[in-house]
């Protein structure tokens, strides 16, 4: 039973352009989501977070779309600068703080 | 301001014996979250902790893992009897009493512990 889906084991993205990860979710409940980063043998890092009486939050190059009809999120990263490469997870939660994972997405930023 | 400090950072066990993985939260931090990662796999859910209360393991299997948070020291996650299965990397992660990710204090992690069964 699969509540967070990232459908995309893997992107690769020239250096200065948009990349954009996705993820889509059944579970209409949840309330909050976020996107988390992670470098190869290191914890999951916060990046950007979003509400769901929100459809759209920005940080910098970062901007997270929240599409609850769709049940569909997603980080656009722009431009793209080598260091972003890194494993991207969406992760939701519904009220409290046990957060809801999706698979994780590769992406890779060439120069 | 030190992290999330878990140890070891990498631990090897044989078939059947126990492991014990320890978190020790931020500052000023009661409640404890772990985590594990298989191969492949995001993150799944396994416990909730506060200081000598678990609040919720739904995610925990319902054998052979146990989870503690005493009063003083770290956190403590302890598998019994390992198999080749239980090899992951454990995470753990941690935040202040009352606030909840919906007020804009999303979970901090530590680097994890990466378990493997031989």
């Amino acid at each position: 039973d699969q509540q967070v889906k990232q459908n995309s084991p893997s992107l690769s993205v020239q250096e200065g352009r948009i990349s954009i990860l996705n993820c889509d979710y059944t579970n209409s409940m949840f309330d909050y989501f976020l996107w988390y980063k992670k470098y190869p043998a290191e914890g999951p890092t916060f990046l950007i977070s979003i509400s769901s009486i929100k459809d759209k939050n920005e940080d910098g190059r970062f901007t997270v779309f929240l599409n609850k009809s769709a049940k569909h999120l997603s980080l656009h990263i722009v431009p793209s600068q080598p260091g972003d490469s890194a494993v991207y997870f969406c992760a939701m939660t519904q009220g409290a703080q046990k957060l809801v994972f999706g698979q994780g997405t590769r992406l890779t930023i060439n120069p | 301001n030190a992290g999330v400090m878990q140890n070891p950072r990498h631990l090897v066990r044989r078939r059947g014996q126990e492991a014990r993985l320890r978190c020790s939260p931020m500052k000023g931090h009661s409640h404890v979250y772990w985590y594990r990662q298989l191969p492949e796999e995001g993150l799944k859910f396994m416990v909730y902790l506060q200081k000598e209360n678990i609040i919720d393991e739904s995610g925990m299997p319902k054998e052979r893992f146990s989870a503690e948070f005493p009063k003083e020291g770290p956190s403590i996650l302890r598998i019994q009897q390992v198999v080749r299965g239980d090899s992951a990397a454990y995470f753990c992660a941690s935040s202040p009493a009352i606030v909840t990710i919906a007020k804009n204090s999303p979970l901090h992690f530590g680097n994890g512990t990466r378990l493997t069964v031989t």
